[in-house]
């Protein structure tokens, strides 16, 4: 069955403190992986995507075969990025599937 | 991008009465799906909806329950019917541009 984890419900750290999301998936095939985040009163949105192999506000994410992790990192977290991140890998169909989502606090 | 419309953005409903939410484009796409998220929760794909063809349901949503239309490449409507308490969740409609998805604000339903 295909399935995408995210072990961490809550995540809190300080400002200034790398802050690291954990996403493991169980899917066939080679599937696109995304990361998506939805801020405090605004609609979901799309952080980033493994095949532009982009940084946005200054998160990257490594996509690991072999461990079939898409771990999101931050080396330094700021205060506006408390939210809730959403991992999910799309099927062949088009499909993304979400993970339960990681609420992150960033505290002064 | 695309970007995406619901109405109503909110709405309190009685048991047992059924609820049309509707989904707005502003440029074509072939790809529409609908998501629900109950309180607490991640997102649940309910259905994917093509146009010119019947919506595609997930496991554990049926048509019966979820009807949708999907009249032209700029619109569809989900339809939650016989309401009861454990359909109070937030609706969202997306669209699939590109291989990126973009998500409309969701329609918050509460049924009491």
């Amino acid at each position: 069955a295909q399935r995408v984890t995210q072990p961490e419900k809550l995540l809190s750290v300080f400002k200034g403190a790398p802050v690291e999301l954990k996403c493991n998936y169980s899917y066939s095939g080679s599937p696109e992986l995304f990361w998506y985040v939805q801020y405090s009163r605004q609609r979901l949105q799309l952080l980033l995507r493994h095949i532009s192999r982009e940084s946005i506000k200054g998160f990257t994410a490594d996509l690991n075969k072999g461990e079939t992790s898409f771990h999101l990192k931050k080396p330094f977290a700021q205060e506006e990025d408390s939210a809730m991140y959403y991992c999910a890998p799309l099927d062949s169909w088009g499909k993304l599937q979400f993970g339960a989502g990681t609420q992150v606090v960033v505290t002064p | 991008s695309a970007v995406i419309s619901q109405k109503p953005s909110r709405d309190i409903c009685q048991r047992g009465t059924s609820l049309t939410i509707q989904c707005q484009v502003d440029s074509q796409v072939t790809m529409m799906f609908w998501y629900r998220q109950q309180p607490g929760q991640s997102l649940t794909l309910i259905a994917t909806a093509n146009q010119g063809s019947e919506a595609t349901y997930e496991s554990g949503f049926v048509i019966d329950k979820f009807p949708i239309s999907r009249p032209n490449l700029t619109f569809s409507t989900l339809t939650v019917s016989n309401m009861s308490p454990e359909d109070s969740s937030i609706y969202l409609c997306s669209v699939g541009l590109a291989y990126e998805q973009y998500f409309g604000p969701g329609t918050r339903l509460t049924v009491t």
